[in-house]
């Protein structure tokens, strides 16, 4: 099945510098990435998503770049926030259409001090 | 729109007894569901994925048995925990998906506790 690494799994930044998050995953099959913010208690929440098709895509302060050739994919954060302090978690998609499912990675804590 | 709802939010019971979590799309239809257990400080891990009308596909290690799914609509979907025990305990996700689709949406979770 998939594998997913994911690195750091912990980033501590001052706000407004920026944070890279990066994954690798090892079935070259993959095609869909997506990235997940989690606060403590809550629901994973969708940020962004890249297809194997496109190798970046942006949303004003987020970003996410992919290299299907080495196989890992990034989230850029760009002028962090306290409230961007949550965990992060990477995710790839395994399995053809009519059965697929999403592999997580470990999770990235990131903290923002003000 | 694409909101998936769970109830209970948090449950607690005695060990020995069965527990069951529902997991609802309320404003779109859920070919597929999956239900997952995140423990603290971990990632999330499938249990299983479950289509409308059909049995589930459990991921190798979790017992069919005790961890009952049941996605007997388009918008519903119920995990029952049998015969719970404390190493039972745990956060359970579900997550939903538009046939088709490749985005997930996730319920807000239950926390199970089992004494």
């Amino acid at each position: 099945g998939e594998n997913v690494e994911q690195h750091p799994s912990t980033l501590s930044v001052q706000e407004g510098d920026s944070a890279v998050i990066k994954c690798t995953y090892s079935d070259s099959a993959s095609n869909y990435f997506p990235w997940y913010k989690q606060e403590l208690g809550k629901r994973p929440q969708l940020i962004i998503d890249i297809r194997s098709n496109v190798g970046e895509k942006k949303d004003q302060r987020i970003a996410v770049t992919l290299n299907k050739t080495a196989k890992h994919f990034s989230l850029h954060i760009t002028e962090t926030q306290p409230e961007d302090s949550a965990v992060y978690f990477c995710a790839a998609r395994f399995g053809g259409s009519g059965y697929s499912t999403l592999t997580f990675g470990k999770g990235t804590m990131l903290l923002v001090s003000p | 729109g694409a909101v998936v709802s769970q109830h209970p939010s948090w449950v607690i019971c005695k060990s020995g007894t069965s527990v069951k979590i529902e997991c609802r799309s309320l404003d779109f239809q859920a070919t597929t569901m999956f239900w997952y257990r995140q423990f603290p400080k971990q990632s999330l891990m499938l249990m299983a994925t479950s289509n409308e009308g059909s049995k589930a596909t459990y991921e190798q290690g979790v017992e069919k048995d005790k961890f009952l799914i049941n996605h007997a609509s388009l918008t519903l979907s119920t995990l029952t925990v049998t015969s719970a025990h404390p190493e039972d305990s745990s956060f359970y996700i579900c997550s939903a998906r538009l046939g088709g689709a490749d985005t997930q949406y996730f319920g807000p979770g239950t926390r199970l506790t089992v004494l």
